[in-house]
């Protein structure tokens, strides 16, 4: 079936401007997670979504991102008056249950802000 | 918070040589601990995952060990292949992943 895909999977953003990131996860899982990855770095965790329930945010850096899955299935993360320090790549990653099983990753959407 | 290391940051290898991939990370209260690969611009690929109560996971020519207690955990490639030539990523689980900075590994020809 199909993987996990994300769009746009580049974006360009003058400073100030919002932006809205989505997420397509696998059909069926149930956990969904959010994370940014600075160049050259690991993947740092942003939030996570059990069905439509967002049961961690703490990794979220400010209150300018906030992030949903109203019908548990789609997210968005939504970054508001976007900064330079915000460009990274955004990463989704779902699996199939609640606990600690593999988690698959979309491509990303690669965010720059100018 | 947990942190991360991988040691080596960056191999070049020939092709056909055995090689060993190193994870440390400081707290040992896992539930799980997944190993990754990454291609140039793109998401990770899963290759392994270890429950806590495993010592390790074999795939193919791909072996990872789990050393709990001394929160230690290696990557064992065999008979490298170009193919094999990617950033690869451990991430423990505690109350969620958390992600090592990667050794980034080259297979010449």
């Amino acid at each position: 079936g199909a993987g996990v895909s994300q769009s746009p999977r580049y974006k360009v953003a003058k400073r100030g401007q919002d932006v809205a990131l989505r997420c397509d996860p696998i059909s069926g899982h149930v956990s969904l997670f959010w994370y940014q990855q600075a160049l050259g770095q690991g993947p740092e965790f942003l939030t996570y979504f059990q069905n439509e329930a967002q049961l961690d945010k703490s990794g979220l850096p400010s209150d300018r991102f906030f992030a949903e899955r109203p019908e548990g299935s789609v997210s968005t993360l939504k970054i508001q008056r976007t900064q330079q320090e915000d460009s990274a790549v955004y990463l989704c990653a779902s699996s199939l249950g609640a606990g600690g099983e593999t988690q698959y990753f979309g491509p990303g959407t690669r965010l720059l802000v100018l | 918070k947990q942190e991360v290391t991988q040691i080596p940051a960056a191999l070049s290898v020939p092709e056909g040589e055995n090689l060993v991939l190193n994870c440390s990370f400081t707290d040992s209260a896992i539930y799980n601990l997944q190993w990754f690969r990454q291609d140039p611009g793109k998401g990770l690929t899963s290759l392994l995952l270890i429950q806590s109560s495993q010592r390790e996971q074999t795939s193919g020519r791909l072996n990872a060990s789990l050393d709990k207690s001394s929160g230690r955990s290696t990557l064992y490639i065999a008979a490298s292949q170009p193919g094999d030539s990617a950033t690869y990523l451990c991430a423990p689980k505690s109350n969620q992943f958390y992600f090592g900075t990667g050794t980034s590994l080259t297979v010449i020809p």
